[in-house]
């Protein structure tokens, strides 16, 4: 357990259906990070957090995809009207300045969303 | 639980001996680079990081070495157990780009006993 948590762990939801994640990251850990990752293949970032502002997103975040941290601790992810292509793993990872490194990323376990 | 890595190169091992995982990273600007375990249906999980003015970095039973010159990075894990069974993963990270993550490709660790 790194500290990091996320929930739901698993999401069945229906194509056009809305879903909402959530990720707790390592108390004080001042970056939030959201990656997804489909089978076989490594994980990709999707957009990061340095306290409650939004740094950077990557272009797989289309505009039905939606992240806020609203008081730079936890942070969700909204995906809007769900393709099937959106079904993979959703991981969070946190750093900050309290870790050994203020590179090290700490991954939660993942929200693995279903579209059907 | 689900697999992750279905159709990634695997690696089988005899328990006890060592195991070397290779990577080529793209970005010869990247600072960090480093080694994660994936275990099905879990996060990544951290082993060994090692920066850009280092060749090589030991941890216990890990090695990280890392060459520049082709862009090449290496995990030996010395007396594989059967806990190392894993998905392994390299990563890039650019202190200058937010510190986001960039993967390669997995490799599968089969230990067999």
């Amino acid at each position: 357990d790194t500290g990091v948590s996320q929930d739901p762990r698993h999401k069945i939801t229906k194509r056009g259906q809305n879903v909402t994640f959530r990720c707790d990251p390592i108390s004080e850990h001042n970056r939030l990070y959201w990656y997804r990752q489909t089978l076989g293949q490594g994980p990709e970032f999707l957009t990061y957090f340095q306290n409650e502002a939004q740094l950077e997103k990557s272009r797989l975040l289309s505009d039905r995809f939606s992240a806020e941290r609203p008081k730079g601790s936890f942070s969700t992810l909204e995906i809007q009207r769900t393709e099937q292509g959106d079904s993979a793993m959703y991981l969070c990872a946190s750093s900050g300045l309290t870790s050994g490194s203020q590179d090290e990323q700490f991954f939660g376990p993942g929200t693995r969303l279903t579209v059907l | 639980g689900e697999s992750v890595g279905l159709h990634l190169p695997t690696l089988s091992v005899q328990e006890g001996d060592n195991s070397i995982i290779n990577c080529a990273y793209s970005n010869s600007a990247s600072d960090y680079f480093i080694w994660y375990k994936q275990e099905s249906g879990k996060g990544p999980q951290f082993i060994i990081d090692i920066r850009s003015n280092m060749d090589k970095r030991q941890g216990q039973r890990v090695t990280v070495l890392l060459n520049k010159t082709v862009k090449h990075l290496s995990l030996q894990i010395a007396a594989t157990q059967p806990g190392d069974s894993a998905v392994y993963f390299c990563a890039e990270n650019t202190r200058a780009a937010g510190n986001k993550l960039t993967f390669g490709g997995g490799t599968r660790v089969l230990v067999k006993p």
